[in-house]
């Protein structure tokens, strides 16, 4: 079956860079979300899009951003990129009308920052 | 708001003796419960969830999962672990008819043979 696509798996930035991750959602998954995970965290909650809107809204900086596109495809755009921007970044999509919404994950996009 | 607690942030055991992972969580409505598993350099994998109904849940591969509303627990269990079984295990939490997922801090499960 298709999964969370996530793209690129590795990226490499300095500081004060710009980086974009992209997310291709399960197909006729309405519902996708961002995490960040630190080295040795748990998944923080970033942001989530249902029908191309803003749904939901977590600890996300203000030097993020994101979207979903008219292909429900979604990208986090992520600025002044800072040392503690490292982490594995999940995508994950879901059908917010199924019973227990369950939630499925991208591979993650490791983000290094140096 | 929900939040969970895994108490153990990491449990060694040898290879196939029993395991129980504790999770706790608070909520003031009700919750979907999750159990995710992390493979080293892995992604996200579902585990088991409970939804509603029968409060025991069980994975393809062998664990279990019990919800214990008056605990406010959703412990995951293992009769017999693998080498195999060597991951990071995250418990999370949805209120229902929300979608964001709340992580527990996670257990690192050691499998030595």
């Amino acid at each position: 079956a298709a999964g969370v696509i996530q793209s690129p798996r590795h990226l490499i930035k300095e500081k004060r860079e710009t980086a974009t991750l992209k997310c291709y959602p399960i197909p006729r998954h309405d519902t996708v979300y961002w995490y960040q995970q630190g080295p040795g965290q748990d998944p923080q909650f970033l942001i989530s899009f249902y029908e191309k809107m803003q749904s939901d809204k977590g600890s996300i900086p203000d030097r993020f951003s994101a979207q979903q596109f008219s292909d429900y495809h979604s990208e986090l755009n992520m600025s002044s990129l800072e040392l503690g921007d490292s982490a594995l970044y999940f995508c994950a999509s879901s059908v917010l009308r199924d019973h227990g919404n369950t939630i499925y994950f991208g591979e993650g996009s490791w983000l290094t920052v140096v | 708001a929900q939040s969970v607690t895994q108490l153990d942030s990491q449990v060694p055991v040898f290879e196939e003796a029993p395991v129980e992972l504790r999770c706790n969580y608070s909520s003031s409505v009700s919750v979907y419960l999750f159990w995710y598993v992390q493979y080293p350099n892995q992604g996200l994998q579902l585990l088991l969830k409970y939804l509603s109904g029968s409060t025991l849940v069980e994975s393809i591969n062998g664990f279990e999962a019990e919800f214990n509303k008056s605990q406010t627990s959703f412990h995951l269990r293992k009769p017999s672990v693998h080498i195999s079984d060597t991951a990071e295990y995250f418990c999370a939490v949805s209120a229902t008819g929300f979608q964001k997922l709340v992580f527990g801090t996670g257990t690192r499960l050691l499998v030595s043979p």
